[in-house]
């Protein structure tokens, strides 16, 4: 069964600092893959996906994840955090041609931004 | 994007009677849609996913004949819990997947069985 790591439980950072969260997937054939963030109080929200093509996608709100296949890795990162970013975030991979649709996520990475 | 809606948003109730969660996704078919159930300070955990007009498939440990998934409908799913016990209190979180294979999630459903 496939699985996803997220290496880092929590981490904090001050405003404007870069941000790079790590997420490693185990599964050997093609993969979709996503990342979600939830904010406090509110439910999962797809920050962005990637599907096929550029390895480098582009999310909401100045996020971004680059995808290498050599090291079944997606990490996502964002140039300059705002306070507003405080959230968990929670990769996700669904695998192609298993049959389903299920995604399998890590445990997330809690960000909290000091203003 | 997307909305998905899960109704209730909270529930309380006594050990031993069922819970029904109602999940609906608003602007958009949904053929295939999937509970999960968040541990405090955890991961989403896959429950079942649920398919219209077909039984659910449950992932391995979950009681079917405990948590009753009905699809009736390409816009309702509902989650059954029951004879709840405290054990099952947990936040129970649907989503719905789009036919361009993103999951939308609802709010989540806060369970607390006494």
């Amino acid at each position: 069964a496939q699985s996803v790591s997220q290496h880092n439980h929590h981490v904090i950072l001050s405003e404007a600092a870069s941000l790079e969260l790590g997420c490693n997937y185990s599964y050997g054939g093609t993969v979709n893959l996503f990342w979600y963030v939830q904010y406090p109080g509110q439910h999962l929200q797809l920050l962005l996906k990637y599907f096929s093509g550029d390895p480098l996608v582009k999310g909401i709100k100045g996020f971004e994840a680059e995808f290498i296949k050599s090291k079944f890795s997606f990490n996502l990162r964002k140039p300059s955090v705002q306070w507003s970013d405080t959230a968990e975030y929670f990769c996700a991979v669904n695998p192609i041609g298993a049959g389903s649709y299920q995604l399998t996520f890590g445990k997330g990475t809690k960000l909290s931004v000091i203003p | 994007g997307a909305v998905v809606s899960q109704h209730p948003s909270r529930v309380i109730c006594k050990s031993g009677t069922s819970v029904k969660i109602e999940c609906r996704s608003l602007d958009f078919q949904a053929t295939t849609m999937f509970w999960y159930r968040q541990f405090p300070k955890q991961s989403l955990m896959l429950m079942a996913t649920s398919n219209e007009g077909s039984k659910a498939t449950y992932e391995q440990g979950v009681e079917k004949d405990k948590f009753l998934i009905n699809h009736a409908s390409l816009t309702l799913s509902t989650l059954t819990v029951t004879s709840a016990h405290p054990e099952d209190s947990s936040f129970y979180i649907c989503s719905a997947r789009t036919q361009s294979y993103e999951q939308y999630f609802g709010p989540g459903t806060r369970l607390t069985v006494t």
